[in-house]
């Protein structure tokens, strides 16, 4: 049984408009979520996260929009560059002060197209 | 500078028998983690280490083991016991916080191992 799901699994945008990113899951005990951004053959790199207890994050261009009643999150990209083409991973924890025991989504591979 | 190192990043092996994959972090985290990856698929919990000498099993750790002697060393073994060895394996550390804000982890590189 999947806890976290990315319906999606490409998407494709134009540089410069928004790219929106979702993510599901069932669990209601996860207390904080994270998005990572991942380049084949190369370790994930963190880019945002949001507790629980919050439902908006934003950092730069990436904004992190939690709807907890839905169980349900997205990212938000504005504006999308080239350089944000990769895979976008969704995760999620019951355990948010120890950042690494996650349940990760299967990933959605962005491309912004110039 | 500060990072997770996994090695080596290609690993061939014979089908039967053991591999080690090495990771070492300086980032003084407490707590290390071992993951899977398989095409198409999100990331997958082995092993985990919350302190020196003591682990616990995630989701798929069946066919590995891993041992904590260092803060600094988190070595994952493939045994012959792994029914699909041929993955990405991703290491990953973190802080460990009591209370307070949230954390992250941070991952390594990857060994790409390849089992024929």
């Amino acid at each position: 049984d999947q806890q976290v799901k990315q319906n999606s699994p490409s998407l494709s945008v134009q540089e410069g408009r928004i790219s929106i990113l979702n993510c599901d899951y069932t669990n209601s005990m996860f207390d904080y979520f994270l998005w990572y951004k991942k380049y084949p053959a190369e370790g994930p790199t963190f880019l945002i996260s949001i507790s629980s207890i919050k439902d908006k994050n934003e950092d730069g261009r990436f904004t992190v929009f939690l709807n907890k009643s839905a169980k349900h999150l997205s990212l938000h990209i504005v504006p999308s560059q080239p350089g944000d083409s990769a895979v976008y991973f969704c995760a999620a924890s019951e355990d948010g002060n120890q950042g690494g025991k996650l349940i990760f989504g299967q990933g959605t591979e962005l491309s912004v197209k110039p | 500078d500060g990072g997770i190192t996994q090695s080596p990043k290609y690993l061939f092996r014979k089908e039967g028998q053991n591999v080690t994959l090495s990771c070492e972090q300086n980032l003084n985290h407490d707590a290390m983690y071992w993951y899977r990856q398989d095409p198409g698929q999100g990331l997958r919990l082995i092993y985990y280490s919350q302190i020196v000498n003591d682990f616990q099993k995630g989701d798929i750790a069946e066919g590995y083991s891993v041992s904590r002697e260092k803060k600094e060393s988190f070595p994952l073994t493939v045994t012959s016991a792994q029914k699909n060895p041929t993955a990405f394996y991703l290491c990953a550390s973190s802080i460990i916080l009591a209370q307070g804000p949230n954390t992250e982890a941070f991952f390594g590189q990857g060994t790409r191992l390849t089992v024929v």
